[in-house]
């Protein structure tokens, strides 16, 4: 089970912010929350994680509620390039492995 | 440019043929997975290596073989595959026991077509 719930697609406009939006309710105190993206044809890319605080890199920021049961990542200024399946992951507890769910597929349009 | 390289990229064969997918990296990794997806469905970790050890095996079929002969090198061998193995191939490196070990660096990717 992937232990994580997220919106099958979503759209955006160009420029403007995308919010994704992730829950796991069922997460642990000491499981990470990670996120990938999957542009068509390519591999999964590594955009970002974190366990209790917000989260911001080059790529993205990710805000995680006071409960940890959900999650947003936020592209800040979208572009067509950001268009893929975003992958929001729970790292099961005491393994290295990742489990993969379905995603959101993100359309940025004009 | 991800510092995984896979070929082929694209691959078809018949049922009774054997061929052999090929996973490099350049990170400096330790451990390396080989992922399956199929159409319209989610990731399916296949197997991982870690140390050049076979560390997980999520009840593969016989017909996939992996083999790591050292910590850069990853392969998959097949088999007398199926129709409903063609998929997409990805194998992935990562940093084992660092506090980024689930940081995956992925290929791109064999497009495998089994006819």
């Amino acid at each position: 089970d992937a232990k994580t719930t997220q919106p099958p697609s979503m759209d955006c406009a160009e420029g403007r912010a995308a919010n994704l939006p992730c829950n796991h309710s069922t997460i642990s105190g000491n499981e990470y929350v990670y996120w990938y993206r999957q542009i068509h044809s390519q591999g999964p890319q590594y955009i970002i994680h974190g366990l209790k605080n917000n989260e911001t890199n080059e790529m993205a920021s990710l805000i995680i509620t006071e409960d940890r049961k959900s999650s947003t990542l936020i592209l800040p200024h979208a572009t067509l390039r950001d268009t893929a399946v975003y992958y929001c992951i729970v790292r099961v507890y005491n393994t290295d492995k990742l489990i993969f769910g379905t995603g959101t597929r993100l359309q940025v349009f004009p | 440019e991800t510092g995984v390289t896979q070929t082929p990229r694209h691959l078809v064969m018949g049922m009774t043929n054997k061929k052999s997918l090929k996973c490099e990296q350049h990170l400096g990794h330790n451990a390396m997975y080989w992922y399956k997806q199929s159409a319209k469905k989610p990731l399916e970790l296949m197997f991982v290596y870690s140390l050049e050890e076979r560390v997980e095996n999520n009840s593969v079929p016989s017909r996939f073989s992996p083999e790591c002969p050292n910590s850069s090198h990853l392969f998959l061998h097949l088999h007398t595959l199926q129709p409903e193995d063609s998929a997409l191939y990805l194998c992935a490196s990562s940093q084992f026991d660092s506090r980024e070990s689930e940081k995956l660096f992925f290929g791109s990717g064999t497009q495998l077509s089994v006819l």
